[in-house]
């Protein structure tokens, strides 16, 4: 069974910094993508960044370019975010979540989310 | 960036009504298109990949068409925990993503 666990969410000053990770299991990490998600509170879903199962490409929607990083460990089958100078509007429930196959943004499983506050 | 608009961003229909939900591409983009639904509080769940093909374990009401720039997700008999907000997904460039505003389904 697939399973995603999101965690490393907390309330966070504006300019401060927070690591997510996503622990993965049920299904050969390496040999799929993964994508973090994001939900502000009411708002929809924003795509915010997508890692290739091996890690060797990346990508990032332009709200978090230069800000976030996104990675992985394929012997811990674990997905990181590195979010830096964070801003209100980074306020959001993230997801992490697995790609169809070892490019793929298509997601078809999901983790429950972890929730980021950024609030003075 | 590739954009997709979706309609209607809200509607009210009954059980057993059909619903027709509709993405717009800002460009051509094949079939990589993907529909989700998402109840409050929860993870979004697959409903349709590559357009038309239904997920593993997703009922046979639920459909989706269209390539190119047009796409539907179709509910032909819409059901008590049909009731939901549902997404549309393109990922037309490899590794990259963009979703729709969303259809927030309510009863009627």
């Amino acid at each position: 069974e697939v399973q995603l666990l999101d965690s490393g969410g907390d309330l966070v000053q504006p300019g401060g910094s927070l690591r997510l990770s996503c622990a993965a299991s049920g299904f050969t990490f390496s040999s799929y993508a993964m994508s973090w998600v994001r939900q502000a509170p009411g708002k929809g879903l924003e795509w915010v960044s997508g890692i290739s199962g091996s890690g060797d490409s990346t990508n990032y929607a332009d709200s978090v370019k230069g800000r976030f990083t996104i990675s992985r460990d394929n012997s811990r089958n674990t997905l990181y975010f590195q979010m830096n100078t964070l801003r209100a509007e980074d306020t959001a429930v993230y997801y992490c979540a697995k790609g169809r196959y070892s490019t793929s943004a298509s997601l078809d499983y999901w983790g429950q989310g972890t929730l980021v506050t950024v609030s003075s | 960036d590739i954009q997709m608009t979706q309609s209607p961003s809200s509607l009210s229909a009954s059980v057993g009504d059909r619903v027709t939900i509709t993405c717009r591409a800002s460009q051509s983009i094949s079939n990589y298109v993907y529909w989700y639904q998402q109840k409050p509080g929860k993870a979004p769940k697959l409903l349709i990949y590559a357009a038309s093909n239904l997920q593993s374990g997703v009922p046979s009401r639920f459909s989706g068409s269209g390539s190119g720039t047009e796409f539907t997700l179709t509910i032909s008999s819409l059901q008590p925990e049909d009731f939901a907000t549902y997404y549309c997904q393109q990922t037309y460039i490899s590794l990259q993503a963009t979703f729709g505003g969303g259809t927030k389904v309510e009863i009627k």
